[in-house]
């Protein structure tokens, strides 16, 4: 049963960038949509952006300016790197894996991480 | 404000039928595929619905979806005192170009 484990910092100053990381194991990474999913304290859910395995990418057009989302194969890990980050980007942010869907549904959640943003 | 809307509340009891609407617009629903998550008390979302009506291997089928039009609505059925969540429903939103999420329903079990 396939894995996935986020990690990343769990404080970031204002203006700085964040960078995640999501570890996939117990399945492969290729031919399939790894997507990032945000939720702010006490709100709902967010979509940032897909990529799929062959690196190519859709992002959420409010955050697009702001966002890479990138995959390694070879290390089967997804990463998402948010610029510029502020107070409202305080979220747990959660890596989520769609094997059935084409890019649009998330079968597979990791726990999610907690990233502050504060000085 | 979210773009596909939700009750934000909904509540039954024990052994009962509770729905959960979800309305979008042409550009979404209208024109894709809706999925149901469920998000218990601190943990992440699970999948419960696709394709408007499609259940994961896993799922219940106490659990079911539907769509019409720019409508969609979860049912649970036998209600459990487990089942006490947040439900999301969400889509793919053909003019923002991207995946967007109702915004939420909180669903009690009396």
């Amino acid at each position: 049963q396939v894995q996935l484990q986020e990690s990343g910092p769990g404080l970031v100053k204002p203006s700085e960038t964040l960078s995640l990381i999501c570890t996939v194991s117990g399945g492969s990474i290729s031919r399939k949509f790894w997507s990032w999913i945000r939720q702010p304290p006490g709100q709902g859910l967010e979509w940032i952006g897909y990529v799929y395995d062959s690196g190519s990418t859709k992002y959420n057009p409010s955050l697009k300016s702001r966002i890479t989302i990138s995959v390694d194969t070879s290390q089967n890990q997804v990463s998402l790197t948010l610029k510029s980050v502020t107070a409202a980007d305080t979220a747990v942010y959660y890596c989520a894996r769609d094997s059935f869907c084409g890019g649009d549904c998330f079968d597979s959640w990791g726990q999610g991480t907690q990233v502050t943003v504060s000085s | 404000q979210s773009v596909l809307t939700q009750p934000p509340s909904a509540s039954g009891t024990p052994g009962r039928r509770v729905t959960i609407s979800c309305s979008g617009s042409s550009s979404n629903i209208g024109s894709n595929t809706v999925k149901w998550y469920q998000q218990l008390p601190r943990a992440a979302p699970k999948l419960l619905i696709y394709s408007n009506d499609q259940r994961p291997s896993g799922v219940p089928d106490r659990f079911s979806g539907s769509k019409s039009g720019t409508s969609a609505s979860l049912a649970i059925s036998g209600l459990q005192s487990e089942d006490g969540a947040d439900f999301y429903c969400a889509t793919w939103d053909d003019r923002l170009d991207g995946v967007i999420f109702g915004g939420g329903t909180k669903l009690t079990v009396l």
